[in-house]
C-alpha cells in the first residue's frame, strides 16, 4: 500500500514570495491533515479536512495561508506572502474515518521550507 | 488548553541501556495517548498508543502505560539498540476530536 505522498521535498524562497505544497493521501482515507513543524518543536495542526470539507482551521494564519482539497482526494497548501517565521517542515497526514474509533494518522515525509 | 510536555533532550545512551522518556499531559475529558517516532530522513510513524486509563501500549520492545492519576505516558524500553536512534514525540487526541497535540520531541542517540 502506497503511503502519503508529498512534494516538493525541499523548497527555498525569499520572503514575500509565494509557495505551494502538494499532498496525496493514502487511497480511501477521508481525513487529511496539514501540520507545521518548526525546528525543535512538535508538529502543530494547521488544517483538517473531512473529504473536501474543512473540519478545523482554527490555527491556520488565514491572512497568508490557504488550503484546499479538490474532490476530497489530494490537497494543496499555499503561503502568500511568505515570512521568515514560516520556515518549517510541512507535514501532511491522512486517516480513515471510523466512527467511534481511535484512528491512526499516517504521515508523509514532509516538505522542508526555508524562507530567506 | 490541551498540552503535552516531554523530557528535555537530547538523550544519549549506550547500546543495551534502559530507556525512559517522560511524558505528561494536560487535557480535558479522556484523551487517547500516542508515541510517534521519526527516524532520520523519514516521516513520523506511530510507535504505540493507549486509549484509556491503565492501558499499556507496546511495540518493538517499547512500552508505555496510560496513568490517569499522574497524567503521564512515559516511554520505556529495557535494552536499546543503535537502530532506536530517532526523535520521539508524545501526543494526545482529545475525546471527540481527531487532531493530535504533540510534545516538543526528544532526540535519542544510542552509541554502540
Amino acid at each position: 500500500e502506497a503511503g502519503v505522498a508529498q512534494s516538493p521535498r525541499y523548497k527555498i524562497i525569499e520572503k514575500r514570495q509565494s509557495v505551494a505544497f502538494w499532498c496525496n493521501p493514502i487511497s480511501g482515507h477521508a481525513t487529511l491533515y496539514w501540520y507545521q513543524q518548526i525546528l525543535g518543536q512538535g508538529p502543530k495542526l494547521l488544517i483538517q479536512f473531512q473529504n473536501n470539507g474543512v473540519v478545523d482551521d482554527s490555527q491556520l494564519p488565514k491572512d497568508r495561508f490557504s488550503a484546499e482539497r479538490l474532490k476530497g482526494v489530494d490537497s494543496t497548501l499555499k503561503i502568500q506572502p511568505a515570512k521568515l517565521e514560516d520556515s518549517a517542515v510541512y507535514l501532511c497526514a491522512s486517516s480513515l474515518s471510523v466512527a467511534g474509533g481511535v484512528e491512526t494518522q499516517y504521515f508523509g515525509p514532509g516538505t522542508r521550507l526555508l524562507v530567506l | 488548553g490541551d498540552s503535552v510536555t516531554q523530557m528535555e533532550g537530547p538523550v544519549t545512551l549506550s547500546e543495551e541501556a534502559f530507556l525512559t522518556i517522560n511524558c505528561t499531559y494536560t487535557a480535558t475529558g479522556y484523551p487517547s495517548l500516542f508515541w510517534y517516532v521519526q527516524y532520520p530522513g523519514e516521516g513520523l510513524q506511530l510507535l504505540l498508543k493507549a486509549t484509556k486509563a491503565d492501558d499499556k501500549g507496546s511495540n518493538k520492545g517499547f512500552e508505555a502505560t496510560y496513568r490517569k492519576e499522574t497524567t503521564s505516558f512515559h516511554l520505556e524500553k529495557g535494552s536499546v539498540q543503535v537502530s532506536d536512534s530517532a526523535v520521539y514525540f508524545c501526543a494526545l487526541r482529545i475525546q471527540g476530536a481527531q487532531k493530535l497535540v504533540f510534545g516538543q520531541g526528544t532526540r535519542l542517540t544510542i552509541n554502540p
